[in-house]
């Protein structure tokens, strides 16, 4: 079975901040790993994924991840914090043996202040 | 082009009513899925059509639940004997190709309150 943690349910940070997203997955087979956000009132948008090719992916509005098996974690990070950032964060998991379907984390909402 | 709507975009019914939410994915894609995401908890997934066929629906919570994509198109949740319970947003995503490392495009959701 997979299971996704997010530390942090709120985290807050200051506009040109360094932001840092916790998750942490277990899988029992090596994963495909995701990131969503929700803005308020509209659909899961796709940040980043990894599917085992580089283990640091870059995604969309200066998002980025790093794969590390080890820890088996994938956190979200992004070196500036802008207003428009303040949104919903959801980690997700698949793998082979659980078909098409993603686990997701519980979500982390960013705050940013001015 | 269009993503995937969904609607209606809110439904308020009673406990014990019969309520069906509908889904019309990107057009061209084959696979099609459908979670459920609670007040303050991360989306669970209730079923992937893969097609017209259900290609696994383990995350459906009882019989009360089912739903049909007939065409391979639209889909269609069906919830019969609602309970409060039930009350959250549920989602609807779809993928070209439905392999693993394809994006889940992801529908705004409907919101569901059981009164």
């Amino acid at each position: 079975a997979q299971s996704v943690t997010q530390l942090g349910s709120h985290v807050s940070v200051s506009e040109g901040a360094l932001v840092l997203l916790r998750c942490n997955y277990s899988s029992s087979v090596p994963p495909y790993l995701f990131w969503y956000v929700q803005y308020p009132n509209q659909g899961l948008q796709l940040l980043l994924k990894y599917t085992s090719a580089a283990t640091l992916v870059k995604g969309i509005n200066g998002f980025e991840a790093e794969f590390k098996k080890s820890e088996t974690s994938f956190h979200l990070t992004k070196p500036s914090a802008h207003m428009s950032d303040a949104a919903e964060y959801f980690c997700a998991v698949s793998d082979l043996n659980a078909g098409n379907m993603l686990t997701f984390g519980g979500g982390t909402r960013l705050m940013v202040k001015p | 082009g269009a993503g995937v709507s969904q609607t209606p975009s809110n439904k308020v019914t009673e406990k014990g009513k019969y309520v069906e939410l509908r889904c019309d994915p990107i057009s061209g894609h084959t696979a099609l899925y459908w979670y459920r995401q609670s007040l303050g908890q991360g989306p669970e997934f209730l079923i992937y059509f893969q097609g017209t066929g259900a290609a696994d629906d383990s995350g459906l919570p009882n019989d009360r639940f089912f739903a049909v994509r007939p065409e391979g198109s639209v889909s269609t949740l069906k919830i019969q004997r609602t309970e409060r319970g039930d009350s959250a947003v549920y989602l609807c995503a779809s993928s070209s190709l439905g392999a693993l490392i394809e994006e889940q495009f992801f529908g705004p959701g409907t919101r569901l309150t059981v009164l």
